[in-house]
């Protein structure tokens, strides 16, 4: 199975703060990475699709960026609804895997 | 806009089966991959497995032959029974869509999710 490992698992933050968050598979997986956010009793909801396409209706300031094994999503101007988790995950083979999550916090 | 309803019994006795479905509204059935994804409470999430219309399916192989998910085209519903669970089956399960165009390379990922439903494992 590949495995997800984000980093850090979390982190507080200011509004209006530059945030980046990075996940590395345990093999290449090319851009077939995708990212979202959960927020208390939520489903979790995609950012960004194909490692670096944003999801329509998602606010630019989120942005992802890698291939192979290199992933990051960076949010540029956190919002106050931005303090969530965030999760990476690979389609590139099965079992599709997930990371562990990113807890974004209010500092 | 497509939206995606999970139901069935919120409550499972251990050794038993594990039954949900996922009634999709605004969009055909027959036009995605659908999957069902379960996260344990205060956990991270688990892909449980996906399938086709068309009878393509693919599972988790940690469920050990436990999961079959089936779809009826008719109800516009996909459905998920997981047998034999115990308490480590107690989770939130979601249902999802697979956004993908079925073409070499071209890429698969969870566009819209139901807003999911707990289901807890206890005699």
């Amino acid at each position: 199975d590949i495995q997800m490992t984000q980093s850090p698992s979390s982190l507080s933050a200011s509004v209006g703060d530059r945030v980046t968050i990075s996940c590395r598979a345990s093999q290449s997986i090319s851009t077939y990475f995708s990212w979202f956010q959960q927020k208390p009793g939520k489903a979790p909801k995609l950012l960004i699709h194909s490692a670096s396409n944003l999801q329509s209706g998602v606010p630019s300031r989120f942005s992802g960026s890698g291939s192979g094994t290199d992933f990051a999503l960076t949010i540029s101007g956190l919002q106050p609804e931005d303090f969530a988790i965030y999760y990476c995950q690979q389609s590139y083979s099965t079992p599709w895997t997930f990371g562990q999550g990113t807890k974004v916090e209010i500092k | 806009q497509v939206q995606l309803q999970e139901s069935g019994p919120r409550l499972v006795k251990p050794s038993e089966t594990l039954a949900l479905t996922c009634t999709v509204s605004g969009d055909s059935i027959s036009d995605y991959y659908w999957s069902w994804i379960r996260q344990p409470p205060g956990e991270g999430l688990e892909w449980i497995g996906h399938m086709h219309y068309s009878g393509s399916s693919n599972y988790n192989h940690s469920l050990k032959n436990r999961v079959t998910i089936s779809v009826d085209t008719s109800k516009n519903q996909f459905s998920l029974k997981l047998s034999s669970v115990t308490a480590a089956d107690t989770a939130v399960y979601y249902c999802a869509r697979i956004y993908t165009r079925v073409c070499p390379g071209c890429p698969y990922y969870f566009d819209e999710w139901g807003q999911g439903a707990l289901v807890t494992v206890s005699s």
